[in-house]
């Protein structure tokens, strides 16, 4: 079976511009979480889904960013005016059900970077 | 807020030894969950080990074995038998109990570890 699936692998677009990256969860799993993973970093959360709405989005940094899941499947993240200090890996996670002790998993990321 | 503190940036081993990493974090929970991710340069991470803060025996996972020492808040991740394939960034990360909130993790800033053929 596929795992978590992100897309694209890499990005490269102007300061100001829009972005949208997309994470494609495992078939079934109903939590859904985005993590950024600055240069020399671990990654950090931004915001929870279960299921279709967005449990928590206290780590998104501010109003730029926004993040959507209308069917409880695929997400996609949406960063508006992007700026140079966006450049990071965004990863994308998921799991069965709630609770920290189902195992996370983890797609690729997309890397973003900002000119 | 919980912290997660790696404080080596860098370990190398050599290629069959046993090498340790280092990971101790703040919490003032009682329950709650810690993990080892490993991250190759795919960019995945990759679960390595997780141990329950209520369980006082450590976990082990064939070459990987933590020493959890919850009164100081610590826990290291020892690799046996070093292995080429090891060699990765590895997160020390925190999550907390079922059920509300982010069931987010908190992680450190990672070890390098290179494995010396």
């Amino acid at each position: 079976g596929a795992g978590v699936s992100q897309t694209p692998s890499n990005k490269v677009t102007e300061k100001g511009k829009y972005v949208e990256l997309r994470c494609d969860p495992i078939s079934g799993h109903t939590a859904l979480y985005w993590y950024r993973q600055s240069l020399g970093q671990g990654p950090e959360f931004l915001i929870y889904f279960q299921g279709t709405g967005a449990a928590d989005d206290s780590g998104l940094p501010n109003d730029r960013f926004f993040a959507v899941r209308p069917e409880g499947s695929v997400s996609t993240l949406k960063i508006q005016r992007t700026e140079r200090g966006d450049s990071a890996v965004y990863l994308c996670a998921s799991r069965f059900g709630q609770g920290v002790n189902s195992p996370l998993h983890f797609g690729n990321g997309t890397r973003l970077t900002v000119t | 807020a919980q912290t997660v503190t790696q404080s080596q940036p860098e370990m190398s081993v050599q290629e069959a030894e046993t090498v340790t990493l280092s990971c101790t974090y703040d919490t003032s929970e009682s329950d709650y969950y810690l993990f080892w991710y490993k991250q190759p340069p795919s960019r995945q991470m990759i679960l390595v080990i997780r141990q329950e803060a209520y369980k006082q025996q450590n976990a082990t996972e064939n070459r990987f074995s933590v020493n959890f020492q919850k009164a100081a808040k610590s826990f290291s991740l020892k690799i046996s038998d070093s292995q080429l394939g090891d060699a990765a960034m590895y997160f020390c990360a925190y999550g907390e109990g079922l059920g509300g909130g982010a069931d987010g993790l908190t992680f450190g800033k990672g070890t390098h570890l290179i494995i010396q053929p």
